[in-house]
């Protein structure tokens, strides 16, 4: 049971490209999450999505946008990357979102240059 | 102010030694509170899941809650060099919509 996963697991960007960032979850939950992790921060969540076709914004969406076609899928993309969003990006899922555990994946980290 | 504060260590302590790991909080709805375990390079992982006040044991862990003062603690028994990890709180109000709100996180690291 491979939990959830997140691919790629490193990237390097220039400044101005764009990328998408991938997150597959095999539980069947409804509720999907993108969190950036930077140092001294904590995780601050950028937008999640309560259902196939939904999403909605977290603490910092500024400068990202996100998909959810499939149940098991949750994208999160960066049109313009800025060395501002250099960061370690995590994906969790949850059976329901307010008083329900979150499962993460091991993250992708990204250097933008 | 954040929203929920928690020292950054590192905290270094013996092998076997008792760990205290706290965090404060400010929204007095909060009222489901967690534990997340993150080694290096790794994701979060759920340790301790409580509801309201009291405590919590789950083998050599136990979470226990103060809403009176707004204070949240994970305590570890027997640490192992294992336990070397950043510990994540984790809390909520419950209800409707709302996401989970993260402390920064404590790096522990257990000497042998």
């Amino acid at each position: 049971n491979a939990g959830v996963t997140q691919t790629p697991k490193f990237r390097v960007l220039k400044t101005g490209q764009s990328m998408t960032l991938l997150c597959a979850q095999d539980m069947n939950h409804e509720y999907m999450y993108w969190y950036r992790q930077d140092p001294g921060m904590g995780l601050r969540l950028i937008h999640y999505s309560v259902g196939e076709g939904t999403t909605a914004k977290g603490e910092v969406p500024d400068g990202y946008n996100v998909s959810r076609l499939k149940k098991q899928n949750f994208l999160l993309g960066l049109e313009s990357a800025a060395p501002s969003q250099t960061s370690v990006y995590f994906c969790a899922s949850s059976l329901g979102l307010s008083n329900q555990p979150q499962h993460f994946g091991d993250g992708t980290r990204l250097s933008i240059l | 102010q954040k929203e929920v504060e928690q020292d950054p260590g590192p905290l270094s302590v013996p092998e076997g030694a008792i760990v205290s790991l706290n965090c404060t909080y400010s929204n007095s709805a909060f009222q489901y509170f967690m534990w997340y375990r993150q080694y290096s390079r790794k994701g979060p992982e759920l340790l301790m899941y409580t509801y309201s006040s009291g405590n919590k044991e789950d083998g050599r862990f136990t979470a226990q809650v103060d809403k009176s003062s707004k204070y949240i603690s994970l305590f570890i028994r027997d640490s192992q060099p294992s336990d070397s990890a950043t510990y994540l709180c984790a809390m909520t109000s419950g209800g409707g919509r709302r996401a989970l709100t993260f402390g920064s996180g404590t790096r522990l690291q257990v000497q042998p």
